[in-house]
């Protein structure tokens, strides 16, 4: 079964720093897109960044470019989010997704949606 | 970075209705949209990539349409699973981007 499992809910202090975790199971970890998005609380779904765990090529959205660093350890099948320096703005649930891709008729990858996520991991920011 | 916008924001609907739900982006993205649910409490579920390819395992009361900026999901007769968040995604541009979500709740 292929499956995320991310680690577990979080209660930091501001300007603390912090590491969330996605790890991949029952299928090949190196050959998939992994990306991060963000729920604030009562809000919608914002897309924070992905990354290829094959050769750690990133990309980040705009609003969370410099903001947060994501990673990838391929040797454990593991992507990770994290934060140098916590805001209570960074209050939210941290989902990870994998990327689905298929080949075309004429054998070309097509990249498309997020087809697999994990649980969630709930990271709060407080004093 | 492509701005994605969703109609109407709550749809009320009576069980075994028909939903339509809409999705428009602020450039083409083709066919590079797909659609989620989310329930409370849950991460998002895939339905439909390609604009109207449904998922693995997606019911098919579920159906999706439209290309370029213009798109629709519909649900034909509404079962009470359905009761939920619907968010549209651009995968067509970096950044990656999601619509504010349509919220389908039980008239």
């Amino acid at each position: 079964e292929v499956q995320l499992v991310q680690s577990g809910a979080e209660v930091k202090k501001p300007g603390e720093s912090l590491k969330i975790s996605c790890e991949g199971s029952g299928y090949s970890f190196t050959n998939y897109w992994i990306a991060w998005v963000r729920q604030m609380p009562g809000k919608g779904l914002e897309w924070m960044g992905i990354i290829y765990p094959g050769d750690s090529h990133t990309k980040y959205g705009p609003s969370f470019q410099g903001q947060v660093t994501i990673s990838a350890d391929k040797s454990v099948s593991t992507a990770y989010l994290q934060w140098s320096s916590l805001k209570p703005s960074d209050t939210a649930i941290y989902y990870c997704g994998r990327r689905y891709s298929y080949y075309d008729s004429s054998g070309t990858q097509r990249w498309t949606a997020f087809d697999v996520w994990g649980q969630g991991t709930m990271v709060t920011v407080s004093s | 970075e492509i701005v994605m916008t969703q109609s109407p924001a709550t749809l009320s609907v009576s069980p075994g209705e028909r939903a339509t739900l809409s999705c428009r982006a602020s450039q083409s993205v083709s066919n590079n949209l797909a659609w989620y649910q989310q329930k409370p409490g849950q991460a998002p579920r895939l339905l439909i990539y390609g604009a109207s390819t449904r998922a693995t395992g997606i019911p098919a009361w579920f159906s999706g349409s439209g290309s370029g900026t213009e798109f629709t999901l519909t649900i034909s007769s509404l079962q009470s699973e359905d009761f939920a968040v619907y968010y549209c995604q651009q995968y067509s541009i970096w950044p990656l981007t999601f619509g504010p979500g349509t919220k389908v709740d039980i008239k």
